[in-house]
C-alpha cells in the first residue's frame, strides 16, 4: 500500500541554519504531496504542497519539489528561525477528498 | 484558512466509561471528515472516513462498535470511544474536507488527547 517515509528527529538546529528534512513516498499513479506542520498546542496547518511531478510548493521561505524519479519531497529553507520549531508532516494523497497518508513526523528544535 | 475545532481538547475517564469528541467545521461545510488516531512519536493513523448524512467508512482494524462516528450536519461529526480502556489512551484528531470548486483541502481540528485510568 501507499505510505510515507520521513527522517527520524528530532533535528536540533541554530537559528539562520540551513534545514533539510527527507520524504520519499510508495504511492500508485500520481500522488499530490504535502507539508504540515504542527506547532506547540495546534493543530496540523498545511504548510505547502505540489499536486504532480517537477511542481514546487513553497511557504514561508520553506519549499519543496516533487521528484518523481526519486519519489522524493524534501522539506528545505535557507534560514531556519526559532518560530519555526514544530513537528513537520509529510503526506500524500492519491485523490482529492481523500485521506491523507502521513509520514511519522519530524521535531524540529530552533535555538537562538 | 478555515477553522476546524475539537472539543474536549484533553479528557481523562475512568475505564469502562463512554467518551464523545466533536469536531466542528467553523466557517465551512464539510461533507466529509476524517477522524484520525495518532501514539506518542508515531504517524497519524486513518481510524475512519465520515460522510455526511450516511455511515462512516472504518479502516480495517477499526472496532466500528467501540468507535461509534456520527456526522448529523455538515459542520458537525462526533466520535464516541465506547466502554473505553487504557489502551484507547491516544491523541485523536480530526480533518474536514472543503471541495470548492478547483481547490480541495483538509483542514484539521487541534486534537483531543484521551487518557483513560
Amino acid at each position: 500500500g501507499d505510505s510515507v517515509t520521513q527522517m527520524e528527529g528530532p533535528v536540533t538546529l541554530s537559528e539562520e541554519a540551513f534545514l533539510t528534512i527527507n520524504c520519499t513516498y510508495t504511492a500508485t499513479g500520481y500522488p499530490s504531496l504535502f507539508w504540515y506542520v504542527q506547532y506547540p498546542g495546534e493543530g496540523l496547518q498545511l504548510l505547502l504542497k505540489a499536486t504532480k511531478a517537477d511542481d514546487k510548493g513553497s511557504n514561508k521561505g520553506f519549499e519543496a519539489t516533487y521528484r518523481k524519479e526519486t519519489t522524493s519531497f524534501h522539506l528545505e529553507k535557507g534560514s531556519v528561525q526559532v518560530s519555526d520549531s514544530a513537528v513537520y508532516f509529510c503526506a500524500l494523497s492519491n485523490q482529492a477528498g481523500t485521506a491523507l497518508i502521513f509520514g511519522k513526523g519530524t521535531t524540529l528544535s530552533v535555538s537562538s | 484558512g478555515a477553522v476546524v475545532s475539537q472539543h474536549p481538547s484533553r479528557v481523562i475517564c475512568k475505564s469502562g466509561t463512554s467518551v464523545k469528541i466533536e469536531c466542528r467545521s467553523l466557517d465551512f461545510q464539510a461533507t466529509t471528515m476524517f477522524w484520525y488516531r495518532q501514539f506518542p512519536k508515531q504517524s497519524l493513523m486513518l481510524m475512519a472516513t465520515s460522510n455526511e448524512g450516511s455511515k462512516a467508512t472504518y479502516e480495517q482494524g477499526v472496532e466500528k462498535d467501540k468507535f461509534l462516528i456520527n456526522h448529523a450536519s455538515l459542520t458537525l461529526s462526533t466520535l464516541t470511544v465506547t466502554s473505553a480502556h487504557p489502551e484507547d489512551s491516544s491523541f485523536y484528531i480530526c480533518s474536514a474536507h472543503s471541495g470548492t470548486e478547483g481547490r480541495s483541502e483538509q483542514f484539521f481540528g487541534p486534537g483531543t488527547r484521551l487518557t483513560v485510568l
